[in-house]
């Protein structure tokens, strides 16, 4: 399976600033999707990252809350815009290679 | 109705005991299914593929009944390092979409 490292691990910010969460995968991937997932919850999917083309976002989430780039076959970021208390989750980027999903260790995000 | 439902859970069990979760899907155009474990403040991580004939791993056997689009995971001689979370994950290849349960959290007591 792939390796993916993700930073930060964990942040403390205030409201109405932005993150941005990097994701570095040791593969090259088509796709890279980016999850959240709220205490005690299962994940939720914000969008697919697709080199070369804009993301596609779930119902929901959209593009000007959570921009991404995905720059290559193996990086992609997730910004987190604006932020309010509700955006408190963690989040996690994902790849399926395989048959099998990898996960990042997860961005643990607390808005102040 | 969810796309993927799980056993809600918490089950709570005490070392050795035999417990076991179901998962149904709605999407009988699934091809793929899985387990994954989820402990606390971690990063879910693949337990087992989920095979058409049904398949062991050691203290844990997963099945997958098309017919009735359910998949299921028997651990046995539970240990108190099975407490975690554990996802059910089906397949659309097609459609090259994923969907997760909510997943059920086991606690496994001395």
């Amino acid at each position: 399976s792939a390796v993916i490292s993700q930073k930060p691990s964990r942040d403390i910010c205030q409201r109405g600033t932005s993150l941005t969460i990097q994701c570095q995968v040791d593969s090259q991937v088509t796709m890279m999707f980016w999850y959240r997932q709220q205490p005690g919850q299962s994940l939720t999917l914000i969008a697919t990252a697709n080199q070369g083309s804009e993301a596609t976002y779930e119902s929901g989430f959209v593009i000007d809350k959570f921009p991404i780039s995905r720059p290559n076959l193996t990086f992609s970021t997730l910004t987190v815009s604006n932020m309010s208390p509700e955006d408190s989750s963690i989040y996690l980027c994902s790849v399926y290679l395989r048959t099998t999903y990898t996960f990042g260790s997860g961005t643990r995000l607390t808005v102040v | 109705r969810k796309e993927v439902e799980q056993d809600p859970g918490p089950f709570n069990v005490p070392e050795g005991a035999t417990v076991a979760f179901n998962c149904t899907y709605s999407n009988s155009a699934s091809q793929s299914f899985f387990w994954y474990r989820q402990d606390c403040r971690k990063e879910p991580k693949l337990l087992m593929s989920v095979y058409s004939s049904g398949n062991e791993d050691g203290r844990f056997t997963a099945q997958l009944n098309r017919a009735s689009q359910y998949i299921s995971l028997l651990i046995r001689d539970s240990k108190l390092s099975d407490s975690a979370t554990y996802l059910c994950v089906v397949r659309d290849t097609n459609a090259g979409k994923s969907t997760f349960g909510d997943g059920t959290t086991l606690t496994v007591k001395p």
